[in-house]
């Protein structure tokens, strides 16, 4: 099976920076997602990595490691509409996407 | 329509009855898959269609099946549903099997 860890939950100040990180083991890799999913939502994409560096993409970065199987995804200047479940998926071996829980960002004023 | 939809939005359903869960997207997108969301486990892949006339399973297929008769439907069928399947349903597509997909707005069914 597929592993993909990454943190339940995090909480960060309005106009700070928040790094969640995700950890991989699957079979195989051609590529990590980032999705963003607010409540009640559906996800949405946020970011594609499928070389090791840095993708930056407005407030929004994300990081690859593939020797680590380690990617993170930056989020800066921290606002309350960021407040969501962000979503690492590993596209692997056969190009289906395994997800991992998800992690609850709070945005607190 | 513009993008991907699906139907219904939510659903109470006995168990035992049989349900088909509607999805249908306008980008012509060859790739299309359904995924349950359950809390603390994530996404999971049910089925998938590669393209127009072909399905595979993914990781949780017992209990479902799919057809993909045209490029646009993608219906995932509970044959006789069960209270374990009572989850968030989305539907994606994607128009290569690595590119990015684009999830619908969701299916909340809960089986009694």
């Amino acid at each position: 099976g597929q592993n993909i860890d990454q943190p339940t939950e995090m909480t960060a100040t309005e106009g700070a920076i928040v790094q969640i990180n995700c950890t991989y083991q699957t079979s195989g890799f051609n590529g990590l997602f980032w999705y963003q999913q607010h409540a009640g939502e559906a996800p949405t994409f946020l970011s594609y990595n499928v070389l090791d560096g840095l993708e930056e993409k407005g407030r929004f970065s994300s990081f690859l490691s593939r020797s680590k199987g380690y990617s993170y995804l930056l989020l800066k200047e921290l606002q309350m509409k960021d407040s969501a479940s962000y979503l690492c998926a590993v596209l692997t071996n056969d190009y289906k996407l395994s997800f991992g829980a998800g992690t609850t960002v709070t945005v607190r004023a | 329509i513009a993008g991907i939809t699906q139907a219904p939005t939510s659903q109470i359903l006995a168990a035992g009855r049989r349900m088909t869960l509607r999805c249908t997207q306008d980008m012509r997108h060859n790739a299309m898959y359904w995924y349950r969301q359950d809390l603390g486990l994530g996404l999971r892949l049910i089925h998938y269609s590669n393209t127009a006339g072909t399905t595979g399973k993914g990781e949780v297929p017992d209990g479902y099946s799919v057809s993909r008769a045209n490029t646009d439907d993608f219906p995932l069928t509970l044959a006789s549903a069960v209270p374990s399947q009572t989850s968030v349903y989305f539907c994606a597509s994607s128009d290569s099997d690595h590119n990015e997909q684009f999830f619908g707005p969701g299916t909340r069914l809960t089986v009694l």
